[in-house]
């Protein structure tokens, strides 16, 4: 069935290291992909998207590219922040009515 | 400000007590759907609705219902809530389910 499957946290980095966190998934079909962001006490925050096969998804430094060939949606970041800690969730849609998430990669940044 | 409001923030509740968790959203949105959240577990998909009075099952849909009388309002009701319901509930509203939605800040329920 349709699911998503992620890195497995939790990821902690020196400021200005650099992020990579893995991201595959199964789907049929042709879905949409995010990444979404979720700090400490709030809600999850999309983060980026993209839409259709080699679309980059971009935002706050963030980059994730789509991957038909491998069903892979990565997000990298080239220099992490202490204000980058929080936990992760990759995404698909392939209706527009169902989401998958994946379990969430926690990230915390040290100075 | 365009948001999706969820209430109470916290709940604390006994075993068979019937609740209802509003959520409210004020950007005209079609889509709406309850998820709930649990360590090791990621996002799970309760219930979703396309438009008012339109409403189905996501993937763990029992012990809850849905109604969808209006737009801007998708309340999450427990008839006899139980111990395993204990968890992170978020609403999140969207145009279309392709950008994306927007999500409230959660409710977190625990039924003791």
């Amino acid at each position: 069935g349709d699911s998503v499957t992620q890195m497995e946290g939790p990821v902690t980095l020196s400021e200005e290291a650099f992020l990579t966190i893995n991201c595959t998934y199964t789907a049929t079909g042709y879905p949409s992909l995010f990444w979404y962001v979720q700090y400490p006490g709030e809600g999850l925050q999309l983060l980026l998207k993209a839409t259709k096969a080699d679309d980059k998804g971009s935002n706050k430094g963030f980059e994730a590219t789509y991957r038909k060939e491998t069903t892979s949606f990565h997000l990298e970041k080239g220099s992490v922040q202490v204000s980058d800690s929080a936990v992760y969730f990759c995404a698909f849609s392939n209706t527009g009515n169902q989401f998958y998430f994946g379990t969430g990669t926690s990230l915390t940044v040290i100075p | 400000e365009a948001q999706v409001t969820q209430n109470p923030r916290y709940l604390i509740t006994v075993t068979g007590k019937k609740l209802t968790v509003t959520c409210s959203q004020n950007m005209n949105h079609e889509y709406m759907s309850w998820y709930r959240q649990d360590p090791g577990l990621g996002l799970r998909q309760i219930y979703y609705s396309m438009n008012v009075e339109v409403t189905d099952k996501g993937d763990v849909p029992e012990g809850y219902k849905v109604s969808r009388k209006e737009k801007r309002n998708f309340p999450l009701i427990l008839e006899s809530p139980s111990p395993n319901q204990t968890s992170l509930y978020f609403c999140a509203s969207g145009m279309a389910g392709y950008y994306g939605y927007t999500f409230g800040s959660g409710t977190r329920l625990t039924v003791v």
